[in-house]
């Protein structure tokens, strides 16, 4: 099974500033194999970013994904009120789909 | 519009089973993979499973396995996930999602992420 390690656990920031969240898998997943989804409270995750890079159907370009092998990052170029949330990375790469523990970016 | 919509909240007592069911619209119904994905409260994301529509096959989480049946009823669109033996520890809001890539005449033609998510059904576990 392959891990996923999301870092910070927790990410204070105010709205404007950038955030940088960080996923970190326990082998390759390749750069075609890892998802970023956005979870507000009381509702259903929300696809990002797919293959690492790509951003899903109507998703702002402040939000960006990088990253092969191992290490991935997801970047939010300047913070709107409405991105503060839980954000999760996922491997699809293989069986069981895992997903890291999530990241929360609150408002400082 | 493509979207996922699943039946409603339940109360059910340890040892009980469920069953929730997931009708998709607005695609057609037997082209994606649909994947169930559970997460209790004030936790992360746990995948489940996976079935084929078209075919009807599954692929379990090793977790679940003996205790998760997922089936799916073509005529309604409909995918269900049945989970027995329940216990505190399934109390949680329930997903089902589509696997963004389409099936080719049937046949899975590669791996994507989850594109499509229902509303989530909240399962309660208490005695």
């Amino acid at each position: 099974e392959i891990v996923l390690t999301q870092s910070p656990g927790t990410l204070s920031l105010s709205p404007g500033e950038r955030a940088t969240l960080s996923c970190r898998a326990s082998q390759s997943v390749s750069s075609t194999y890892l998802a970023w989804y956005q979870q507000k409270p009381g509702q259903a995750p929300r696809l990002l970013i797919f293959g690492a890079s790509s951003r899903a159907t109507g998703i702002s370009d402040r939000f960006s994904g990088s990253g092969s092998g191992t290490d991935f990052t997801l970047t939010i170029s300047r913070l709107e009120p409405e991105d503060f949330a839980v954000f999760y990375c996922q491997q699809y790469l293989s069986s069981p789909r895992t997903f890291g523990q999530g990241t929360k970016v609150e408002i400082k | 519009q493509v979207q996922l919509v699943q039946s409603g909240a339940e109360v059910q007592k340890p040892g009980a089973s469920m069953k929730i069911s997931c009708k998709a619209s607005g695609y057609t119904f037997t082209t994606y993979y649909i994947h169930w994905v559970r997460q209790a409260p004030g936790q992360g994301l746990e995948w489940m499973g996976v079935i084929n529509p078209s075919g009807g096959s599954t692929s379990y989480a090793q977790k679940f396995q003996g205790r998760v049946t997922m089936t799916r009823d073509t005529s309604t669109s409909t995918v269900y996930m049945e989970l027995s033996s329940l216990g505190s520890e399934d109390t949680a809001v329930y997903y089902c999602a589509r696997e963004g890539i389409p099936m080719v005449r049937g046949v899975r033609s590669g791996l994507d992420a989850f594109d499509i998510w229902g509303q989530g059904t909240m399962v309660t576990v208490s005695s």
